[in-house]
């Protein structure tokens, strides 16, 4: 069975600091594992993916994730937030023994401060 | 730029109406996917598609119908509109099988049902 959790709701940073956002999982197999980034009325666009090749990854809008197979983490980081990445982020999992099958996290609420 | 296409932003429906909802993708994928996205329930699987004509029911098919006579066009029909499926519909698709393609999600669609 495969899981996704995000451990925090909600994370509020000031602007220019850095942003981490924290996703665990729970996979049989080999995840495809994916954070999307949700802006207010907005649907869901793909900020970056590992998919068993390097365990850092680089995403768009200076956005990074590092997945640790120990730890069974795939956490987001930017090095320095910017008032436009406020918006609601979501950790996915995806089967590969199922394309249909897509666990989406409960979602993060990124609020940046002035 | 792939894009997923879905017709409208904002609807507002009566009850009791047929609505439909157009999703349009420019990529050639096989499968397309439809969610709802409700605060607190995160998105649910209403119905997918992996082929023309085909189709499999998700998570909360009930009040739902989907239609796919061409690849690039997946349609969700609410065949009788009732106030508790006002919510936020998104229209996805990736391709092939597998668990290393990500989904291509549409700028979503916000019903309301009066």
């Amino acid at each position: 069975a495969q899981s996704v959790t995000q451990l925090d709701s909600h994370v509020s940073v000031s602007e220019g600091t850095p942003v981490l956002l924290r996703c665990n999982y729970s996979s049989s197999y080999s995840p495809s594992l994916f954070w999307y980034v949700q802006h207010p009325n907005k649907g869901l666009q793909l900020l970056l993916k590992y998919t068993s090749a390097a365990t850092l990854v680089k995403g768009i809008n200076g956005f990074e994730a590092e997945f640790k197979k120990s730890e069974t983490s795939f956490h987001l980081t930017k090095p320095s937030a910017h008032m436009s990445d406020a918006a609601e982020y979501f950790c996915v999992v995806i089967s590969y023994s199922s394309a249909s099958k897509i666990i989406f996290g409960s979602g993060t609420r990124l609020s940046i401060r002035p | 730029d792939v894009k997923v296409t879905q017709s409208s932003r904002y609807l507002v429906k009566r009850t009791g109406e047929k609505v439909f909802l157009e999703c349009v993708q420019d990529m050639d994928h096989e499968n397309m996917f439809w969610y709802r996205q409700d605060p607190g329930l995160g998105l649910r699987l209403i119905y997918f598609s992996y082929d023309v004509k085909m189709k499999e029911k998700g998570d909360i098919p009930e009040g739902y119908s989907v239609s796919r006579e061409k690849k690039e066009r997946f349609s969700l029909i609410l065949e009788s509109a009732s106030t508790n499926q006002t919510s936020m519909y998104l229209c996805a698709s990736r391709p092939g099988q597998g668990g290393k393609y990500g989904y291509t999600f549409g700028s979503g669609t916000r019903l309301t049902v009066v």
